[in-house]
């Protein structure tokens, strides 16, 4: 069964700090994999989006990572600001392009 | 380019009443896809509309249909509506080949 989890579920992290997420699926065949952030009561923004052969991929502070043999990815967020506040949510493509299996996101929250 | 827009972005209805929701996808995007996202459940798949065709549907109850024009707007309709039907209703668009779906604000459905 086609599968995307993500941990953990919620963060709280204090400004300035770095912080990581994880993402692991079970999607097969794979085409490719997002990160998006959603603002509460907003639709989601992409951030990366990477294909089987990229391991790293960078937009800002937010830096994504693939392991595609582990089936797992990381969104590594540096140097954490008020405005990171938010859900960050881990999409996967089957290789037709149709499908999309969506995490149930991570909740992070950033304190002064 | 013009994002993903979404029409009305707020909505109070009461139970037992239907309701339409409008979705434009960005200009060129011929795939539209709707979602129902509420808390600690993510986003969960309604169906997606390709060239005026349903190509894909989620495991939702007769209720909730869709359609998608010519010009490749869409509309979500759910008749008989409960109360666990409040959500924020997602739209988003692709284009063909390109494996990434661009977001709009949404739609908040309160159903009293």
């Amino acid at each position: 069964k086609n599968q995307v989890e993500q941990s953990p579920q919620s963060l709280i992290i204090l400004e300035g700090k770095n912080c990581t997420l994880q993402c692991n699926y079970t999607v097969s065949p794979f085409s490719n994999l997002r990160w998006y952030k959603q603002d509460t009561g907003r639709g989601p923004v992409s951030l990366t989006i990477m294909t089987f052969s990229e391991n790293t991929k960078s937009n800002g502070r937010y830096t994504a990572t693939l392991d595609a043999d582990t089936k797992q990815s990381s969104l590594h967020i540096t140097a954490s600001q008020l405005s990171d506040s938010a859900s960050y949510i881990c999409v996967v493509s089957e290789d037709t392009g149709n499908q999309f299996y969506f995490g149930t996101g991570t909740s992070l929250t950033v304190i002064p | 380019k013009a994002g993903v827009t979404q029409t009305p972005r707020y909505l109070i209805k009461t139970r037992g009443q239907q309701v339409t929701l409008s979705c434009s996808p960005i200009s060129g995007h011929r795939s539209v896809s709707w979602y129902q996202q509420t808390p600690g459940q993510g986003l969960q798949f309604l169906f997606e509309y390709f060239s005026e065709t349903q190509r894909n549907k989620g495991n939702f109850p007769g209720r909730f249909s869709g359609r998608q024009f010519s010009n490749s707007r869409s509309e979500m309709n759910v008749s008989t509506l409960e109360l666990g039907d409040s959500a924020l209703y997602l739209c988003a668009s692709s284009s063909v080949g390109v494996y990434e779906q661009y977001f709009g604000p949404g739609t908040r459905l309160t159903v009293t």
